[in-house]
């Protein structure tokens, strides 16, 4: 089956921009995780949305926002973008059905603010 | 709160010597642990899980409640171990999957 997608898989922005970027998880998943992955943070936890709603967040500021739609695709918003938001930004999607916490992730999209 | 920490940020070891990448984890509860690799261009993925007490090319991780901790071990390394290991964490019911900054394992031939 197909994997986790994510669009575009590159971008370049200007600080005081804003961006959305796109996330479709594998079918049947219905949880969706955003990460940021930076050389010296590594992965940070953005949020989590299962079945429309968010459900974890993170220690992101309020730039960073997210939704999920019926069909469990699922985007995130940064707004006034700032140049310490470069980064790739992974999305993550499983079927969080208590037995199975896998996650699986996607390419991940790579922002660049200049 | 969940933490994961992976002291080492770089780990080089010799093709042929045994590898150790350490995960110690701070988490009231029982915590299901996991093991992601990441090779060079490619995607974050699964390596292994703690509660399927499998062994995935050749590595192994040991839930130590007592120490809390949860190290990845390979008695030979191989140069195609050569990439990025991120220790991660999930609490129970609805928490979210916790990471470790990650650790880069270079295997020289």
């Amino acid at each position: 089956k197909a994997g986790v997608t994510q669009t575009p898989r590159y971008l370049i922005k200007t600080r005081g921009q804003q961006v959305t970027l796109s996330c479709s998880p594998i079918s049947g998943h219905r949880s969706v995780s955003w990460y940021q992955q930076t050389p010296g943070q590594g992965l940070q936890f953005l949020f989590e949305y299962f079945s429309e709603t968010q459900r974890n967040k993170g220690n992101f500021p309020g730039r960073f926002s997210g939704r999920q739609f019926s069909n469990s695709r699922s985007e995130m918003n940064v707004s006034t973008l700032e140049l310490g938001d470069s980064a790739l930004y992974l999305c993550a999607s499983g079927k969080d059905s208590g037995l199975d916490n896998e996650q699986f992730f996607g390419p991940g999209t790579r922002l660049t603010v200049l | 709160a969940q933490r994961v920490t992976q002291p080492e940020k770089l780990l080089s070891v010799f093709k042929g010597a045994p590898v150790e990448l350490k995960c110690n984890y701070s988490y009231s509860g029982s915590p299901e642990l996991f093991w992601y690799v990441q090779y060079s261009r490619q995607r974050l993925q699964l390596l292994l899980r703690h509660i399927s007490r499998e062994s995935i090319k050749g590595f192994t991780a040991d839930l130590n409640k007592g120490e809390t901790s949860f190290h990845l071990k390979k008695p030979f390394a191989q140069e195609e171990d050569s990439a990025m290991y991120y220790c991660a964490l999930k609490g129970g019911g609805y928490q979210k999957v916790t990471f470790g900054t990650g650790t880069k394992l270079q295997v020289i031939p």
